[in-house]
């Protein structure tokens, strides 16, 4: 079954306790993103990676790190995380070439809490 | 900057047609794309338009107007499963892609 596979889907840290989301898709996509999801805010990308070893910022790339040494995962990394943190975060896939580009599968999401 | 607007929420009736806009301001979007989400779950693709006119999947149909900077996700025969929110996202021509704040549909019996 073709799907993104993000971990955990729950998490409650503290201030400055460093996390790893880790993100895995099936489908050989080219192309891996990260969004946070805030209400009333919608979708708001984070970073996003066109291929192996290529990656760039979204619109709030501010206290996040990603990596993506293989094709299939692309990790979130908080360094040191802040209450405003707070939030649902997603990864999403796709492929690269043309139309396809467009058509984003998502994971089922990490509700990540920091106190 | 690159902002879509969608209104916050719409309400219809079981049955009937609606229509969710958006309008984006921007140097150039090279197309929209429209998500699904109900309440807990993940986003989903419903459609996208490369070029302007109307796309139609199924009971969904999809709209856009560059000229414009507008465009529609068009439901009809609505189902009380229809009921979740709905994101248009505009095509930067890279791979950076920007989602409206999104419209919560209620459908009502």
């Amino acid at each position: 079954e073709a799907q993104v596979t993000q971990n955990p889907r729950y998490l409650i840290t503290v201030t400055g306790k460093k996390l790893t989301v880790t993100c895995s898709q099936n489908m050989n996509h080219e192309y891996m993103s990260w969004y946070r999801q805030d209400p009333g805010l919608g979708l708001r990308q984070i970073y996003y990676s066109m291929n192996v070893e290529v990656t760039d910022k979204g619109d709030v790339p501010e206290g996040y790190k990603v990596s993506r040494k293989e094709k299939r995962n692309f990790p979130l990394i908080l360094e040191s995380p802040s209450p405003n943190q707070t939030s649902l975060y997603f990864c999403a896939s796709s492929s690269s070439s043309g139309r396809a580009k467009n058509i984003q599968y998502f994971g089922a999401g990490t509700r990540l809490s920091v106190l | 900057g690159q902002s879509l607007e969608q209104p916050s929420e719409v309400t219809a009736v079981e049955g009937a047609i609606v229509q969710i806009n958006c309008t984006y301001q921007t140097s150039g979007f090279y197309g929209l794309s429209w998500y699904q989400q109900h309440d807990g779950g993940a986003p989903t693709f419903l459609s996208y338009n490369a070029l302007d006119g109307l796309e139609e999947t199924g009971r969904f149909s999809s709209f856009l107007s560059r000229s414009d900077s507008y465009g529609y996700l068009l439901l009809q025969e609505l189902q009380m499963k229809d009921s979740a929110s709905y994101f248009c996202a505009g095509d930067t021509g890279g791979f950076k892609t920007i989602f409206g704040a999104g419209t919560r549909l209620f459908v009502k019996a």
